[in-house]
């Protein structure tokens, strides 16, 4: 089906492992977004892409790490997860306007 | 410096009466403008967007939008409110990485 996926859902993990979240959309568009929402702080940009094989880092990057070698999918990766980085992570895609959101992925950090 | 404000964190209606959503912007050129909903355990859902033109615009689910260039205003409003209505609402302004977000309004429908 056509649209903009995440997974997992749901995450459990332990601090200092390594954590990768999926993003998927079929739509083609050049940019992804991942955002991480948290009670008081509302969005905050972690990392956007431009196009594939472009990254830049967004208001929140420390911690993270992406890539996007393909225009459809944008893996978000924590390399060593921190109760800090609990959190609802939503990955967004734009053709250069609007943005479409995923349905999120809620991740803790134990 | 781009910003986006909604001045009201929470709003309470009762269900068939109107609503008006605040969201005033601050951007360096002519600004694209977005209203998104968000219901609990979703992601964020496209309201409705102004890119140029009629600057009244209509959305889904009976929203719409007004664009005040003197005012830096992009205020939401629905004639008349259903309990579904009840989520968190996001203003945005801006285009490909340049994007913004307001904290957010959530309201709250009463029978």
């Amino acid at each position: 089906d056509a649209g903009i996926t995440q997974s997992p859902r749901y995450k459990i993990t332990e601090t200092g492992r390594q954590v990768t979240l999926m993003c998927h959309q079929t739509w083609s568009h050049s940019y992804m977004f991942w955002y991480r929402q948290d009670l008081g702080h509302g969005l905050r940009l972690i990392y956007y892409s431009a196009a594939a094989d472009i990254t830049d880092k967004g208001e929140v990057p420390d911690g993270y790490v992406v890539s996007r070698s393909k225009t459809e999918n944008f893996p978000l990766t924590l390399e060593s997860a921190t109760r800090s980085q609990t959190s609802v992570y939503f990955c967004a895609s734009s053709p250069g306007g609007e943005q479409y959101f995923g349905p999120g992925t809620r991740l803790t950090v134990t | 410096a781009q910003s986006v404000t909604q001045p009201d964190i929470h709003i309470t209606v009762s269900e068939g009466a109107s609503l008006e959503l605040r969201c005033n912007y601050s951007y360096g050129a002519t600004p694209y403008l977005f209203w998104y909903v968000q219901s609990p355990g979703q992601g964020l859902q496209l309201l409705l967007k102004y890119f140029s033109g009629d600057t009244l615009v209509q959305g889904i689910k009976g929203f719409e939008a007004e664009f005040k260039r003197s005012q830096s205003s992009f205020n939401l409003r629905k004639p008349s409110v259903h309990w579904s209505d009840a989520a968190e609402y996001f203003c945005a302004v801006g285009h490909g990485n340049q994007f913004y977000f307001g904290t957010g309004t959530s309201l709250t429908v009463i029978p």
